[in-house]
């Protein structure tokens, strides 16, 4: 079964780095997948589609700051030099034949 | 620019009916799969349906299937979710999105701003 992993919730402070992770299932670990960022009574932004080998490719205005990678069957999203509006929810999100999944996604707190 | 606006949205009663629209613009809308996305109040993001570009390719949350139809007029670059037989844990946000392929395999790359639908009697 296709499934996402994410940490509940992270937190790192003002100007810091955090990385994110997302772990796919046994069996999935060559998917790629897609990170999206939602803040506080906003819908869903796109940020990016990370592959398994790491490459990654960002949607429409993503600043530098954020950047995606690889190892085995974990996705990760790194945001450096932390601002105040980065304190959001980020979800993961792959796709299969006839399904599309959603992590649970990670509450993220920038003191 | 890649514009998703929802509407349709509102209150309805268990066991009725409600269609949500989704009016797309700035990018050739027949070439790409568009989904629905759904939050139900204080929880993640579920994914609902999905239709492939030419709209000959359709897929089901189990949570949905049977009860939801999902469809699109390319000539109106319009998305639609028809909902019967709404039950009270169908009240969410529900966001309409652009998938990145036109078989619908692949990220969603735009979303839209969201239509709240509440299912009360």
């Amino acid at each position: 079964q296709l499934v996402l992993t994410q940490s509940p919730s992270a937190s790192a402070s003002l100007g810091a780095s955090v990385k994110l992770t997302c772990t796919l299932s046994s069996g999935h670990s060559s998917y790629a997948i897609a990170w999206h960022q939602q803040q506080p009574e906003k819908g869903p932004r796109y940020l990016m589609k990370v592959n398994n080998d790491g490459s990654h490719t960002k949607g429409d205005g993503i600043p530098d700051r954020f950047s995606g990678s690889s190892s085995g069957a974990e996705r990760y999203l790194t945001i450096s030099s932390l601002q105040s509006d980065d304190d959001a929810d980020y979800y993961c999100q792959t796709w299969g034949t006839g399904i599309r999944v959603f992590g649970g996604g990670t509450r993220l707190t920038v003191l | 620019e890649v514009q998703l606006l929802e509407s349709g949205g509102g209150l309805v009663q268990p066991g009725g009916s409600l269609r949500l629209s989704c009016a797309a613009s700035g990018f050739i809308f027949g070439n790409y799969a568009m989904c629905w996305v759904r939050q139900a109040p204080g929880k993640g993001l579920e994914w609902v349906s999905i239709i492939s570009g030419s709209g000959g390719s359709i897929y089901y949350a189990d949570s949905v299937k049977g009860r939801f139809t999902i469809s699109r007029d390319n000539s109106k670059n319009t998305l639609y979710l028809q909902m019967s037989g709404p039950r009270a844990d169908d009240t969410a946000v529900y966001y309409c999105a652009k998938v990145g392929s036109p078989n619908g395999y692949g990220e969603v790359d735009y979303w839209g701003q969201g239509t709240l639908v509440t299912v009360s009697s």
